[in-house]
């Protein structure tokens, strides 16, 4: 069965400081692999895009990195700001099919001043 | 529009209530999906169109759900004798092709029933 894992669930942490988040996944075949990430009433925006043969890809201070061997994902914030408080969500794609997208439930990040 | 828009962005309903929810796509998009996030849970796909062809149903939990997409544009999701259970926020998306997959979000209805 396809499955994302995310962790922590929810993350606490200061203005300021760094923090990653963790993703694990299941999904074979395997496409590509996303980051959204999603303010509090709000649809998912994304992040970051990763096919099988990158490894890191960089968005300001959001690096994403992915060990396809593995099956991890990565998302690590940098100086954290308050903007960064949202749900971030690891999405996985088996392929390039309608209902490819496999979605973790989220990591819940509250940046603190 | 610039993105995706969902209307309305709440809804409360009575249980046994019909309700519909309203996407309007990005313009030139094809692909459109509707999904469903409840209350800590990760999006569940619920249905699927693209252009022209067959929407891909497979996810509508129920036969009361339901949703058409008029002249590959506007999408409404309909809720038939809607239950508890049905409470959550309903988000749309859209893309310009499968391959790509990159699906841009409306900010969702957030149903609530009574």
């Amino acid at each position: 069965k396809n499955q994302v894992e995310q962790s922590p669930q929810s993350l606490i942490i200061l203005e300021g400081k760094n923090c990653t988040l963790q993703c694990n996944y299941t999904v074979s075949p395997f496409s590509n692999l996303r980051w959204y990430k999603q303010d509090t009433g709000r649809g998912p925006v994304s992040l970051t895009i990763m096919t099988f043969s990158e490894n890191t890809k960089s968005n300001g201070r959001y690096t994403a990195t992915l060990d396809a061997d593995t099956k991890q994902s990565s998302l690590h914030i940098t100086a954290s700001q308050l903007s960064d408080s949202a749900s971030y969500i690891c999405v996985v794609s088996g392929d390039t099919g309608r209902r490819a997208l496999t979605f973790g439930s989220g990591t819940r990040l509250q940046v603190q001043p | 529009g610039a993105g995706v828009s969902q209307s309305p962005s709440n809804k409360v309903t009575e249980k046994g209530k019909d309700v519909e929810l309203r996407c309007d796509p990005i313009s030139g998009h094809t692909a459109l999906y509707w999904y469903r996030q409840s209350l800590g849970q990760g999006l569940e796909f619920l249905i699927y169109f693209q252009g022209n062809s067959a929407p891909d149903k497979s996810g509508l939990p129920s036969d009361r759900f339901s949703a058409e997409r008029t002249g590959g544009s506007v999408s409404t999701l309909t809720i038939q004798r809607t239950q508890q259970e049905d409470s959550a926020v309903y988000l749309c998306a859209s893309s310009t092709t499968v391959a790509k997959n990159i699906q841009y979000f409306g900010a969702g209805t957030r149903l609530s029933v009574l």
